[in-house]
């Protein structure tokens, strides 16, 4: 049963262009998601989260949107960059809980 | 300041044999959990590692044990292991409390031949 799904195993953005990656929950216990990018034999790295409180949170060219009653959540990175190639992978926990559930990633790939 | 590292890089083992994982914290961080991540999926949980003992577990069997020593570095053993096992290994630590940000290795590779 998986209880955070990235349906979408890859994306293909134009450098400059907004990327949005998606990511749906099932458990309604989860109360704080987390973004986390992958480079090839690197380990993941924390890149944003939010907290069920919030609807949305920014840093620099991130931003992640919480919409709880459709349990799901969006990461958009406006402008993308050739850097940003890389899996993404999002990631849920529940207040009770010390343990991470993660999707299955998304890999984006910036075009020149 | 080293990040998280992990011991070996790459290894490859026998089914039935045993297996053992090292993986040294960041610096100030006492809290390690592991993760299996298979090839094309995120990361699973196997457990996680505070004041030596272990605080919750992921749907792992036994045959994934840990240890953490009062320098907060941890070891990951797997025993008899099966072709299944292969995967990458990733050790993660932090300082906070659950769901806070946690900071990778570069995990180990392990093949079960």
């Amino acid at each position: 049963d998986q209880q955070v799904k990235q349906n979408s195993p890859s994306l293909s953005v134009q450098e400059g262009r907004i990327s949005i990656l998606n990511c749906d929950y099932t458990n309604s216990m989860f109360d704080y998601f987390l973004w986390y990018k992958k480079y090839p034999a690197e380990g993941p790295t924390f890149l944003i989260s939010i907290s069920s409180i919030k609807d949305k949170n920014e840093d620099g060219r991130f931003t992640v949107f919480l919409n709880k009653s459709a349990k799901h959540l969006s990461l958009h990175i406006v402008p993308s960059q050739p850097g940003d190639s890389a899996v993404y992978f999002c990631a849920a926990s529940a207040n009770s809980n010390y343990q991470l559930i993660w999707g299955a990633g998304t890999k984006l790939i910036i075009k020149p | 300041d080293a990040g998280v590292t992990q011991s070996p890089t790459h290894l490859i083992k026998t089914r039935g044999q045993q297996v053992t994982l090292r993986c040294s914290p960041k610096s100030g961080h006492d809290t390690v959990s592991w993760y299996q991540q298979a090839l094309g999926q995120g990361p699973q949980f196997i457990f996680q590692y505070y004041e030596e003992e272990e605080r919750q577990r992921g749907n792992f069997p036994d045959r994934f044990s840990g240890h953490q020593f009062p320098n907060y570095s941890s070891e990951l053993n797997v025993n008899a292991l099966l072709l299944g096992d292969s995967a990458l290994y990733l050790c993660a630590s932090s300082a906070g409390p659950p769901g806070d940000e946690q900071y990778f290795g570069p995990g180990t590779r392990l093949t079960v031949t």
